[in-house]
C-alpha cells in the first residue's frame, strides 16, 4: 500500500529553538497533506491542511506564525514549530491521500514525530 | 461531517471476534463510514470503509445498518497485536483528495490472552 514517511521520528530541542518535521509521500503524489497533533491519552487534533503550491489552511485556534507549513512539491510537506516551548511537546502526525484516487479513498498516515521541548 | 459515538473502551479474548460499535445517527447520504486504528505511539492505520453495503477485507468486516445510523467493525479472530484505539469516522465524499479526516475519541480495544 501507499506509504507516508515522516522524519525525524523523535526529536528533542531546547526551548526557544525551531524544529522542522518532514512528511513525504513515497509512492504517490499528494496535492494535499494534513498535519495533526496528539497529546497523551487524547485523540488526534487536526492542525492544518497543507496545499501544494499555496498557503496552508489552519484550523481554528492554531497559530499560523508558530506552526509554519510549506508544501513545495507533490510529495513533500514540512511543518516547522517555531520558538518551541515545553507546551509544544507532543506527537505530530501527517497524512496524505493520493491525488489521483478521488475523495472516497483512504488516507495514509506517517509514523509520527515525537517532539520534546526541554 | 457527521459526528460519531463510540464506547470509550472494550476488551475481547484472544482468538474471539471483536465487535466494535459506532453510532452515526446524523450521517448524510453522501457520507462514507471509515475505520482507522492507532497502535500506541504510531500513526493511524486504515482498516476499511463503506457507504451502504457491508464490506470485508483481509483485516476486518464492516457491517452498516440499513438506515446507516450505526455500524460495527468486526475483527474476526482478534490477536494481541489488535490492541489499539479504533476510530470510526464519517466523512463527506468529494471528488477531491482534500477532504479532511476529523477524529473523535475512539474505542480503546484491549485483547486479553
Amino acid at each position: 500500500g501507499a506509504v507516508v514517511s515522516q522524519h525525524p521520528s523523535r526529536v528533542i530541542c531546547k526551548s526557544g529553538t525551531s524544529v522542522k518535521i518532514e512528511c513525504r509521500s513515497l509512492d504517490f503524489q499528494a496535492t494535499t497533506m494534513f498535519w495533526y497533533r496528539q497529546f497523551p491519552k487524547q485523540s488526534l487534533m487536526l492542525m492544518a491542511t497543507s496545499n501544494e503550491g499555496s498557503k496552508a489552511t489552519y484550523e481554528q485556534g492554531v497559530e499560523k506564525d508558530k506552526f509554519l507549513i510549506n508544501h513545495a512539491s507533490l510529495t513533500l510537506s514540512t511543518l516547522t514549530v517555531t520558538s518551541a516551548h515545553p507546551e509544544d511537546s507532543s506527537f505530530y502526525i501527517c497524512s496524505a491521500r493520493n491525488r489521483d484516487s478521488g475523495g472516497n479513498t483512504e488516507a495514509f498516515f506517517g509514523q509520527g514525530t515525537r517532539l520534546t521541548v526541554v | 461531517d457527521a459526528k460519531t459515538t463510540q464506547p470509550p473502551s472494550m476488551d475481547c479474548a484472544e482468538g474471539r471476534a471483536a465487535n466494535l460499535p459506532c453510532n452515526h445517527s446524523t450521517i448524510s447520504g453522501n457520507e462514507y463510514v471509515y475505520w482507522y486504528r492507532q497502535i500506541h505511539s504510531q500513526g493511524p492505520q486504515y482498516i476499511i470503509h463503506g457507504l451502504k453495503n457491508n464490506e470485508t477485507n483481509e483485516m476486518a468486516s464492516l457491517i452498516i445498518t440499513e438506515d446507516r445510523k450505526s455500524s460495527t467493525l468486526i475483527l474476526p479472530h482478534a490477536t494481541l497485536r489488535d490492541t489499539a484505539v479504533y476510530y470510526c469516522i464519517v466523512r463527506v465524499t468529494e471528488h477531491s483528495s482534500a477532504s479532511k479526516i476529523i477524529f473523535g475519541s475512539g474505542t480503546r480495544l484491549s485483547i486479553r490472552p
